[in-house]
């Protein structure tokens, strides 16, 4: 069974902190994924990759970064947490470039003060 | 881009009727459509894909249409149960884009009252 791992399900940082999430999968998949999850916004791209120091923007990249140093653990970066990014925080991994179906880690609530 | 619309946002039903949640999309080189359930605290999780070249897929209770001319399709639940209570996101995959990510809806919140 394929394993998506999240460091933290809930974290509270204060504004200005640079803030790290973590995400581990344990399938050799290739490609990873971060979406934030809003009521009402559905999952919302921010980055993916789809190998080692490669990296894409999403849909809403701004304010977020993010490191693949090695194939099974992809990081979400914020410089400079800001209260607009409270959100649930959802890592994602598929087997292939082309593959459809993605495995999901279990989140991570982020509240920034 | 693709952009994928979804309604309801909320849905109520009594226990033992049916629900049905709808999807559209724009791009019509869209190929894949998922649907993923996330109970709370869960992770989201699929639990029936459709691909282009088919009309209807069932699984048990739960089943899916596609109508590709007028670019939407549907999540259908029979004999609604409260286990079915959730949130519900319908997806995309555009074939036509090289970036080979999947498009999410805003979410539907389930609700199956006993």
């Amino acid at each position: 069974d394929v394993k998506v791992t999240q460091s933290s399900r809930y974290l509270v940082k204060r504004t200005g902190e640079k803030v790290f999430l973590e995400c581990v999968q344990d399938m050799d998949h290739e490609n990873m994924f971060w979406y934030r999850q809003d009521p009402g916004l559905g999952l919302r791209l921010i980055y993916f990759s789809y190998d080692v120091k490669m990296k894409e923007k999403g849909d809403i990249p701004e304010g977020y970064s993010v490191s693949r140093e090695k194939k099974e653990r992809f990081s979400l970066i914020l410089e400079s947490a800001s209260t607009n990014q409270t959100s649930m925080y959802l890592c994602a991994s598929s087997f292939t470039r082309a593959s459809e179906k993605l495995f999901f880690g279990s989140g991570t609530q982020l509240s920034v003060l | 881009g693709e952009n994928v619309e979804q309604h309801p946002s909320t849905l109520s039903v009594q226990e033992g009727d049916s629900a049905v949640i709808k999807c559209t999309y724009s791009d019509s080189a869209s190929n894949y459509f998922p649907w993923y359930k996330q109970e709370l605290g869960k992770r989201p999780q699929l639990i029936i894909d459709i691909r282009s070249n088919v009309g209807e897929k069932k699984d048990q209770r739960i089943a899916v249409t596609l109508n590709k001319t007028a670019k939407h399709f549907s999540l259908h639940i029979t004999e609604t149960q409260p286990e079915d209570s959730a949130v519900y996101f319908c997806a995309a995959f555009p074939r036509g884009d090289s970036s080979y990510k999947l498009i999410f809806g805003s979410g539907t919140r389930l609700l199956v009252r006993p």
